[in-house]
């Protein structure tokens, strides 16, 4: 059974910094792109970025909404992912999933979701 | 960047009734296009993917149509579980970019 388990998510200050993790099992991690997409309360779903597999060099592509602020990372040794969330604002708040994908399919599987809330 | 417009942002629906949702995005595209249902407090989950194909252990009522710039999500039979917003979702180019959802409410 695919699993997604974020966690890391917690209250931050304007500015400061937070790093997520999801942690995958049930399936080949390695073989897939990961996604993380984000949610503020009541409002729609928001494609944070991805990250590629080996094959594709792990490269990553972000919203611009988070371009030079957020990095996503892996290390396919842990079957984990993440995302290092600088100079946080407060409309960075929000619940943030991580998604399974691969090339031609997109957010199959997703995790609970990890609760963001950038505030002083 | 592609901007998908979803319509209608809500509707009301009896229990019985067909319901369509579309999106239309701003530029044509290839069928990389996926339809998600979310309900309250509760993860996205994947109906539709590449445009009309349905998900495993999906119900048959729901199916996905549509290629270019318009997209379509079809429930035949709205049940009492179908209420729930619903997302369009387009990965055929960078950045990925969802439509607005559609409220679909009891009438």
């Amino acid at each position: 059974e695919v699993q997604l388990v974020e966690s890391g998510g917690g209250l931050v200050q304007p500015g400061g910094s937070l790093r997520l993790s999801c942690a995958a099992s049930g399936f080949t991690f390695s073989d897939h792109y990961m996604d993380w997409v984000r949610q503020a309360p009541g409002k729609g779903l928001e494609w944070v970025g991805r990250i590629r597999n080996k094959p594709h060099s792990y490269t990553t592509e972000y919203a611009a909404s988070v371009k030079g602020r957020f990095t996503i990372s892996r290390d396919d040794s842990k079957n984990s992912l993440y995302l290092q969330m600088n100079s946080l604002k407060t409309e960075d708040s929000a619940v943030y999933y991580c998604a399974r994908s691969a090339p031609g399919d997109c957010a199959g599987y997703w995790g609970q979701g990890t609760l963001v809330t950038v505030s002083s | 960047d592609i901007q998908m417009t979803q319509s209608p942002s809500a509707m009301s629906a009896s229990v019985g009734d067909r319901v369509t949702i579309t999106c239309r995005a701003s530029q044509g595209m290839n069928n990389f296009l996926a339809w998600f249902q979310q309900k309250p407090g509760k993860v996205p989950k994947r109906l539709i993917y590449a445009a009309s194909s349905l998900q495993s252990g999906v119900p048959s009522r729901f199916s996905g149509s549509g290629s270019g710039t318009e997209f379509t999500l079809t429930i035949s039979s709205l049940q009492p579980e179908d209420f729930a917003t619903y997302y369009c979702l387009q990965h055929n180019s960078y950045p990925l970019t969802f439509g607005g959802g559609t409220k679909v409410e009891i009438k």
